[in-house]
């Protein structure tokens, strides 16, 4: 049972518009989302990430939405450069601040930026 | 400070066959894991050490995949014997403490087993 989804597993953008990736989770306990960003034959790495206590956060060209009462949560990438194309993963924790291995990852999904 | 590193980067091997992984986590960071990558179910959690103890290994997922961490700067995760459906990414991830949720994985080995 995946408690963290991500529907699409792929998107295309064109450079210069927004990005939006999706990401839904089923467990109520959750309270602290993290995205991490993937390049081919490298490991994840950390972009950003919200607590409960908050609907949005915003870092740069990046910006992450939660949204509690649909279990929803997105990644506004604006606006999108080459350099963004990579897979993105949604992870999900309960009780913020219990450490990483508490984490629920996604399935990821692949995003590419067209010039 | 090099990152999380894993070896070897790419294995091919045989069914049946034992496979080892290595990692060496970021100097300092206490916390240690093992991920797999598939299409299917995006990032598992294999297993869990703080301080070098083995803490979860609830999702190791059969008898012939173990892990050890002789010390703060090696482990190792182990397939014996080997089978096609272990076909996989493996990730190792190191963090900062046992509140910290910000993980530093490693390039991963890419484990093939025909």
């Amino acid at each position: 049972d995946q408690q963290v989804k991500q529907n699409s597993p792929s998107l295309s953008v064109q450079e210069g518009r927004i990005s939006i990736l999706n990401c839904d989770y089923t467990n109520s306990m959750f309270d602290y989302f993290l995205w991490y960003k993937k390049y081919p034959a490298e490991g994840p790495t950390f972009l950003i990430s919200i607590s409960s206590i908050k609907d949005k956060n915003e870092d740069g060209r990046f910006t992450v939405f939660l949204n509690k009462s649909a279990k929803h949560l997105s990644l506004h990438i604006v606006p999108s450069q080459p350099g963004d194309s990579a897979v993105y993963f949604c992870a999900a924790s309960p009780l913020g601040g219990q450490g990483a291995q508490k984490l629920v990852f996604g399935q990821g999904t692949r995003l590419t930026i067209n010039p | 400070d090099a990152g999380v590193i894993q070896s070897p980067r790419h294995e091919v091997t045989e069914m049946g066959q034992e496979v080892t992984l290595r990692c060496k986590p970021i100097s300092g960071h206490d916390s240690l894991f093992w991920y797999r990558q598939t299409m299917m179910r995006g990032l598992e959690l294999l297993i869990y050490f703080n301080n070098n103890v083995p803490i979860d290994d609830s999702g190791m997922p059969e008898d012939r995949f173990s892990a050890k961490m002789p010390n703060a700067s090696f482990s190792t995760l182990k397939i014996q014997p080997s089978e096609p459906r272990d076909s996989a990414v493996y990730f190792c991830a190191s963090s900062e403490g046992t509140t910290n949720e910000k993980l530093f994985f490693g390039s991963g080995t890419q484990l093939s087993v025909l």
